[in-house]
């Protein structure tokens, strides 16, 4: 399988721990997006990477949030101190420039 | 990006066609018109995209109104597969925000 993967796909976390997670986008693919969905909305867009360089962030990533991508190819989200409005499904995409975006199936996060 | 409205809900019988409206009123000169769609616990999907022609594909037709301020999906024939949340998004692919702006979308059901 070619496509965009995420891991983990679930993940399950007490208030206040740090969480991680990885994006694995389309080889070759040198944007790079995360989202993030609540249950009955639309995804809503935290950030993009054109190769390595984080080009933009939403107001929604706050500063307990910071993204990675470190050598343009996968990329990582990590959630410091994590509160329950964190919970939610994160998404990964990725694009060959500005051609359509390819989501990979997220990593629905947990805080209890 | 322009924003766009679709009805929250719409059924369809298998084998029938599904056309799934939008309106954007508001979409300016550069902005395509894209269509994703989310099946239960998946990542969107990229589905089809055009400017104001209308644009085929192997998933679905797009038609553009001349005015370009309205847009059909249309799925020639439903399956059951084919129930998901269908996203109409209009964005400029060559701007500086390369985001995606989902809305909440048209939850379709396709039933027997």
């Amino acid at each position: 399988d070619t496509g965009v993967s995420q891991d983990p796909r679930h993940k399950i976390t007490k208030r206040g721990q740090n969480v991680t997670f990885r994006c694995d986008p389309i080889s070759e693919h040198n944007r790079l997006y995360w989202y993030r969905q609540t249950l009955g909305q639309g995804p809503e867009f935290l950030t993009y990477f054109q190769n390595e360089a984080q080009l933009e962030k939403s107001r929604l990533l706050s500063d307990r949030f910071s993204a990675e991508r470190p050598k343009g190819s996968f990329s990582t989200l990590e959630i410091q101190r994590t509160e329950q409005g964190d919970s939610a499904m994160y998404l990964c995409a990725s694009s060959l420039a500005i051609n359509e975006q390819f989501f990979g199936p997220g990593t629905r996060l947990t805080v209890l | 990006d322009a924003k766009t409205t679709q009805p929250p809900s719409m059924d369809c019988a298998e084998g029938r066609a599904a056309n799934l409206p939008c309106n954007h009123s508001t979409i300016s000169g550069n902005e395509y018109v894209y269509w994703y769609r989310q099946i239960h616990s998946q990542g969107p999907q990229y589905i089809i995209h055009g400017l104001k022609n209308n644009e085929t594909n192997e998933m679905a037709s797009l038609i553009i109104t001349e005015d370009r301020k309205s847009s059909t999906l249309i799925l020639p024939h439903a399956t059951l597969r084919d129930t998901a949340v269908y996203y109409c998004i209009v964005r400029d692919p060559t701007g500086t925000a390369s985001k995606l702006t989902f809305g909440t979308g048209t939850r379709l059901q396709v039933t027997l």
